[in-house]
């Protein structure tokens, strides 16, 4: 099945600084990689995804980049704020399933 | 983005008793949704998958007599924890998607607390 690493697992910022969070997936036949910003308490919400035949989305400060070959995709958030800090997750789908990063918790300090 | 409800957001019930979570799409037709278990600082783990009208599908090792899912319509999906133990003490968590909205989109969570 599907497997989904994560790194790092915990990454502290200045704010105004950016953020690289990275994944690797193993299933070449995943097609869906979406991320979720999950505050304390809270379901995780979706930030941002995308799909198997882009290379890049870009929304506002935050953007996703896929390499299909590699089997890995990253988030990238530019000029961070305290707000920005919480867990973020990568997923990838997988024959209808969302399979889970083990998480990064981002630290922005002010 | 589309509307997950979970409700209730906190429960905390005795030992050797049931809980129902509920899980409700507000806004669109969720044809599948999903349960997910959270331990503290881990990530999301599926449980189980339920389409809208059939039985659900339970992810290896986790029991499905104890974990009653029910998805009865377009809009509505709950999770029983039967004869709860402290051990099933977890954050649980349901999504949904559909035609409309491909993406999952998350409920609140639930904090169950079994003493």
């Amino acid at each position: 099945g599907e497997n989904v690493e994560q790194h790092p697992s915990t990454l502290s910022v200045q704010e105004g600084d950016s953020a690289v969070i990275k994944c690797t997936y193993s299933d070449s036949a995943s097609n869906y990689f979406p991320w979720y910003k999950q505050e304390l308490g809270k379901g995780p919400q979706l930030i941002i995804d995308i799909r198997s035949n882009v290379g890049e989305k870009k929304d506002q400060r935050i953007a996703v980049t896929l390499n299909k070959t590699a089997k890995h995709f990253s988030l990238h958030i530019t000029e961070t704020q305290p707000e920005d800090s919480a867990v973020y997750f990568c997923a990838a789908r997988s024959y209808n399933k969302l399979i889970f990063g083990a998480g990064t918790r981002l630290a922005v300090h002010p | 983005g589309a509307v997950v409800s979970q409700h209730p957001s906190r429960v905390i019930c005795k030992s050797g008793t049931s809980v129902k979570i509920e899980c409700r799409s507000l806004d669109f037709q969720a044809t599948t949704m999903f349960w997910y278990r959270q331990f503290p600082k881990q990530s999301l783990m599926l449980m189980a998958t339920s389409n809208e009208g059939s039985k659900a599908t339970y992810e290896q090792g986790v029991e499905k007599d104890k974990f009653l899912i029910n998805h009865a319509s377009l809009t509505l999906s709950t999770l029983t924890v039967t004869s709860a133990h402290p051990e099933d003490s977890s954050f649980y968590i349901c999504s949904a998607s559909g035609q409309t909205y491909t993406e999952a989109f998350f409920g609140q969570g639930t904090r169950l607390t079994v003493v």
